[in-house]
């Protein structure tokens, strides 16, 4: 079955600190990927996206992600953290035979100053 | 206009109440979508529209009743819920039905069934 999985539930980093958020995928074929940014009782926001081409994709707010095929991940990266980066982070796949965005559970951000 | 708009962004309502989500884009966006999400839990999908036409419906249970009634309007009626029901209910709208531009979201309705 198609599913995204992120390990860590929960992260703790200190501002300032270099994160990495981890996330996997199980499907068929590459699918496109996603990394939404979610505010308490917000809506989630795009962070980045990947397709296809450079496996390095630069978003917003300072956040990259690498793809990489033969470990079917997608991580996302901060080089340093902003007290503002706190909240929950989803990873997304969505498979273009089904049109469906996948979420994985969610990892929850927590930054200390 | 970048932006879907949903409302009302807090919504109480009885069990034998009736009540309506609305959610607005104009990106001239030709697909929408609803999506469900339960605290501390990622958004689970609901329905999916492309260019006013139900494409996926998620076996949603018929208390919960979509309609498109143009390319720039969704609507969920809401008929008879259940408290399990409380949620908050996310729209989201994309360029087409394949999603890959990515997927604007609005910031939610927050449902409470009492």
């Amino acid at each position: 079955a198609q599913s995204v999985t992120q390990p860590d539930i929960h992260i703790t980093v200190s501002e300032g600190a270099s994160l990495e958020l981890r996330c996997n995928y199980s499907y068929g074929a590459t699918p496109y990927l996603f990394w939404y940014v979610q505010s308490p009782g917000q809506g989630l926001q795009l962070l980045l996206k990947y397709f296809s081409g450079d496996t390095l994709v630069q978003g917003i707010k300072g956040f990259e992600a690498e793809f990489k095929r033969s470990q079917s991940s997608f991580n996302l990266r901060k080089p340093s953290v902003h007290w503002s980066d706190a909240a929950e982070y989803f990873c997304a796949a969505l498979s273009y035979n089904t049109d469906k965005l996948i979420f994985g559970t969610g990892t929850r951000l927590q930054v200390f100053p | 206009d970048t932006e879907v708009t949903q409302t009302p962004k807090h919504l109480v309502m009885g069990m034998t109440n009736k009540k309506s989500l609305k959610c607005e884009q104009h990106m001239g966006h030709r697909a929408m979508y609803w999506y469900k999400q339960k605290a501390k839990k990622p958004p689970e999908l609901m329905f999916v529209y492309s260019y006013e036409k139900l494409s996926i419906n998620e076996s949603v249970p018929s208390r919960f009743s979509p309609e498109c009634p143009n390319s720039s309007l969704l609507n969920l009626h809401l008929h008879a819920l259940q408290p399990e029901d409380s949620a908050l209910y996310l729209c989201a709208s994309s360029r087409a039905r394949d999603g890959m531009s990515g997927y604007t979201f609005g910031s939610g309705t927050r449902l409470t069934v009492v």
